[in-house]
């Protein structure tokens, strides 16, 4: 079974500087797609960024970057420039390419933002 | 992505009754899940919401506990019945639009149980 590994509960970053969260995974599977969720207080789920596994570039949107790592089942996202706003959960997913399979999410990193 | 709106928001409920939560989507889309996020906790899938036939249910959950609907395409229900305190969660809605792989939610309704 496909499983989702976030091992930083929490992360602190100072505004303006760069942050890493760290996202690992478990699949024998070699067709898939691998997401980072945020959900702010306001409890919305809002997908911050996708990436398909047999495209070899690594998604960027904006401030919002991943380093994916095939070989090694790994997909951190790294925010730049980090703002206020950024203060969140941090769930990172994955979801087979098979017709209609569901989405795995791991347990979620806080991520705070110091003034 | 699609618009979603879910009702309610929020609500406060008395032990033993049973709420209904309503999930709608700006477009047709061709899945659509419910989830519970307990406090603190990641999403958990309770159900797959299949247009015109029974709902396809996760292990731990039942049809008789969280009885869903979808009549179309773009509309969808789940019932938390004869809920206790343990219930008390956000329950979310999240859709697959036409054509794409990825999910997109709905605002969530916290749920409180006493």
């Amino acid at each position: 079974a496909q499983t989702v590994t976030q091992s930083q509960p929490e992360m602190s970053v100072q505004e303006a500087e760069t942050v890493t969260l760290s996202c690992t995974y478990d699949t024998s599977e070699s067709d898939y797609y691998l997401f980072w969720y945020k959900q702010p207080p306001s409890r919305q789920m809002i997908l911050v960024i996708r990436q398909e596994a047999y495209k070899q570039q690594n998604a960027t949107e904006n401030r919002f970057s991943v380093n994916f790592q095939k070989a090694a089942k790994s997909f951190s996202l790294k925010i730049s420039d980090s703002q206020l706003g950024d203060a969140a959960m941090y769930f990172c997913a994955y979801r087979s390419a098979r017709r209609d399979d569901k989405i795995i999410f791991g347990k979620g990193t806080r991520l705070h933002i110091l003034p | 992505s699609a618009v979603i709106s879910q009702k309610p928001s929020r609500d406060i409920c008395q032990r033993g009754t049973s709420l209904t939560i309503q999930c709608q989507v700006d477009s047709q889309v061709t899945m659509m899940f419910w989830y519970r996020q307990q406090p603190g906790q990641s999403l958990t899938l309770i159900a797959t919401a299949n247009q015109g036939s029974e709902a396809t249910y996760e292990s731990g959950f039942v049809i008789d506990k969280f009885p869903i609907s979808r009549p179309n395409l773009t509309f969808s229900t789940l019932t938390v019945s004869n809920m206790s305190p343990e219930d008390s969660s956000i329950y979310l809605c999240s859709v697959d639009r036409v054509g794409t792989d990825t999910q997109y939610f709905g605002p969530g309704t916290r749920l409180t149980v006493l």
